[in-house]
């Protein structure tokens, strides 16, 4: 089955500690994105890319850094330098091609930081 | 520049009930329009589309036309049922970058 594969499902965090959140998947889609989402509260693009080698800031990039080495895998890792990461983080990719397509989104890491 | 504006829940209705989520958006160029749906916990999945002015999409009950003149995308059901308690985001895309609502949580009761 294709898809987005996001692990782990929940992540534990000490204060000052890296983490990489994994994002995969076997879509043959361009384009892969990392959003953020506090309770209650809408989705907020941390970073995206549309090409291997290539991604750009989303509007909450600090604390947060990312690769695209292939096509199928977007790791976004979150930094002791992001001061309040506790949040669930989505992954999500659609084809660049096709503009009326949709986005697909994986199930969701949360991240909880002690 | 692009945006999206849903109205604010929670929206609490009786089952059976007729469902409106207000949605409206600006957007350079012609985007197309979305509604996904998010449950507790889970990463949010597509409801239905439209890709065109007068377009309307639909699924599983619940319908949506894309309104240019009022730049509107309005959710719309006839009789909600308890699994459709949910959150629901509008969204627009323009090139390869989506933008989304703020979500508007929707419990129905028995």
């Amino acid at each position: 089955d294709g898809g987005i594969t996001q692990s782990p499902k929940y992540l534990f965090r000490k204060e000052g500690q890296n983490v990489t959140l994994s994002c995969e998947q076997n879509l043959n889609h361009d384009a892969m994105y990392w959003y953020r989402q506090d309770p209650g509260q809408g989705l907020r693009l941390i970073y995206y890319s549309q090409i291997v080698n290539d991604f750009q800031k989303g509007d909450i990039a600090e604390g947060y850094s990312v690769s695209r080495e292939k096509k199928e895998s977007f790791p976004l890792t979150v930094t002791s330098a992001q001061k309040n990461p506790t949040a669930f983080y989505l992954c999500a990719s659609s084809i660049l091609a096709d503009t009326t397509d949709t986005q697909y989104f994986g199930p969701g890491t949360r991240l909880t930081v002690l | 520049g692009n945006s999206v504006t849903q109205m604010e829940g929670p929206v609490t209705l009786s089952e059976e009930a007729f469902l409106t989520i207000n949605c409206t958006y600006t957007a350079t160029g012609y985007p197309s329009l979305f509604w996904y749906v998010q449950y507790p916990g889970e990463g949010l999945q597509l409801l239905l589309k439209a890709t065109k002015a007068d377009d309307k999409g639909s699924n599983k009950g619940f319908e949506a036309t894309y309104r240019k003149e009022t730049t509107s995308f309005h959710l719309e059901k006839g009789s909600v049922q308890v699994s459709d308690s949910a959150v629901y985001f509008c969204a627009l895309r323009t090139g390869g970058k989506f933008y989304f609502g703020s979500g508007t949580k929707l419990n129905v009761k028995p």
